[in-house]
């Protein structure tokens, strides 16, 4: 069965720090993959999403940007964190089957 | 993808069943509903989908209008676990083109079971 894991949990991270968060889908080939972020009592928002190795497309400008290294494997990034960067982030996946599947997300804090 | 509109909040006492309803009145033909579930913390859950027929799984049921323009997800009996924000969203079901399967999420429902 398809499995997809987002790493770390919770993460604090000071303003002006580089970020880095994972995620990987295990159990599929040639999936979609996304980035959400879920800004706190807010409605998810698609960061970013990815049809195929390398291939990256952004939905908003910001102070972020995606990687997909390895076909299962999807990296968001940033070189310097805002205050404003705060937020629920949450990895999906899709396939051939019209439903996508979410990972447990990374709650992230800048301070 | 068709916007959707979904009450804000809504009160449920465990054991009955929860109505949640949702309006997409400029759903097309080739776009599914779709209901997904957020528990506080955790990332969102499938629940559903449905093009035009009603649905059912062992979580819930989809009734869709026959004009497809609104759709209720019934959960037969909600107990307190089922408390979360629940999310309507219609787009078709390709994964491929412009849309890219990209889910488009509104405020959604906050659903409430009290004892």
């Amino acid at each position: 069965s398809q499995t997809i894991h987002q790493w770390p949990a919770t993460l604090v991270q000071p303003v002006g720090s580089p970020l880095s968060l994972e995620c990987t889908v295990e159990g599929t080939s040639n999936p979609n993959l996304y980035w959400y972020r879920q800004a706190a009592g807010r409605g998810l928002q698609l960061l970013f999403y990815s049809v195929g190795i390398g291939q990256i497309s952004s939905e908003v400008p910001q102070n972020l940007s995606a990687s997909r290294p390895q076909d299962r494997q999807f990296i968001l990034s940033s070189k310097k964190l805002l205050l404003s960067d705060s937020g629920f982030y949450l990895c999906a996946w899709k396939q051939t089957s019209r439903v996508a599947f979410f990972g447990q997300g990374t709650r992230l804090t800048v301070v | 993808d068709a916007k959707t509109t979904q009450p804000p909040s809504m009160d449920c006492a465990e054991g009955r069943a929860a109505n949640l309803p949702c309006n997409h009145s400029t759903i097309s033909g080739n776009e599914y509903v779709y209901w997904y579930r957020q528990i506080h913390s955790q990332g969102p859950q499938y629940i559903i989908h449905g093009l035009k027929n009603n649905e059912t799984n062992e979580m819930a049921s989809l009734i869709i209008t026959e004009d497809r323009k609104s759709s209720t997800l019934i959960l037969p009996h909600a107990t307190l676990r089922d408390t979360a924000v629940y999310y309507c969203i219609v787009r078709v079901a390709f994964a491929g083109g412009t849309s890219y399967g990209k889910l488009t999420f509104g405020q959604g429902t906050i659903l409430t079971v009290h004892p």
